[in-house]
């Protein structure tokens, strides 16, 4: 399995203002990926991180407004920049890990942002 | 990867079981069947997966058709602590990253 830690919890913050999540894994991994889910909603990939390279962003996603830092092998860290109401979401982060063969995903509990 | 389509949300009754299908039709040759639930308040978690044969596991059973084109997550007894949404996914057996999280099924259990 893996532990992934992920701060903050949750916050509520203002329009125009930035946050960073960070995300702590337990051991190392190439890659870590960030997922949004918008209430209600389903998960979606926001970019992939990768130690020592840039992320690589899904479509509609851009590095300006998710800059993503992968400064080593267990931790990085999403900033959400610029905020308006429609970044309101939860932020998780995720590693995949092979275990008996099969290549499992292991999620963060989530960062629950409100921007008010 | 290939699409997957579930019911949007199913109920049960606590201690009784669960079977929870999911369609993919187009689905290719190497495409895996994987489960996953979120719970509340929580990061999705993975429950099973499975190629071509059912398989068990301590969390659930997965009945895969013979042609692969649908497959059911068994809950044997479900309890409360089984209210989730559960995703069927497919991932190319060696693929890694991008797992596309569809809307899921969202299960009740009730007392």
């Amino acid at each position: 399995s893996a532990v992934i830690s992920q701060k903050p919890s949750r916050d509520i913050c203002q329009r125009g203002t930035s946050l960073t999540i960070q995300c702590q894994v337990d051991s190392q991994v190439t890659m870590m990926f960030w997922y949004r889910q918008q209430p209600g909603q389903s998960l979606t990939l926001i970019a992939t991180a990768n130690q020592g390279s840039e992320a690589t962003y899904e479509s509609g996603f851009v590095i300006d407004k998710f800059p993503i830092s992968r400064p080593n092998l267990t931790f990085s860290t999403l900033t959400v920049s610029n905020m308006s109401p429609e970044d309101s979401s939860i932020y998780l982060c995720s590693v995949e890990r092979m275990v008996y063969s099969n290549t499992e995903a292991f999620f963060g509990q989530g960062t629950r942002l409100t921007v008010v | 990867d290939a699409k997957t389509t579930q019911p949007n949300s199913m109920e049960s009754n606590e201690e009784e079981p669960v079977h929870l299908p999911c369609n993919h039709s187009t689905i290719s040759g190497t495409d895996y069947i994987h489960w996953y639930r979120q719970l509340p308040s929580q990061g999705p978690e993975y429950v099973i997966h499975g190629l071509t044969s059912n398989v068990n596991n301590r969390m659930a059973s997965l009945a895969i058709a013979e042609d692969r084109k649908s497959s059911t997550l068994i809950l044997h007894r479900a309890t409360l602590r089984d209210a989730a949404v559960y995703y069927c996914i497919l991932r190319d057996g060696g693929s890694q990253g991008n797992l596309i999280f569809g809307k899921g099924t969202k299960l009740s259990v009730k007392p």
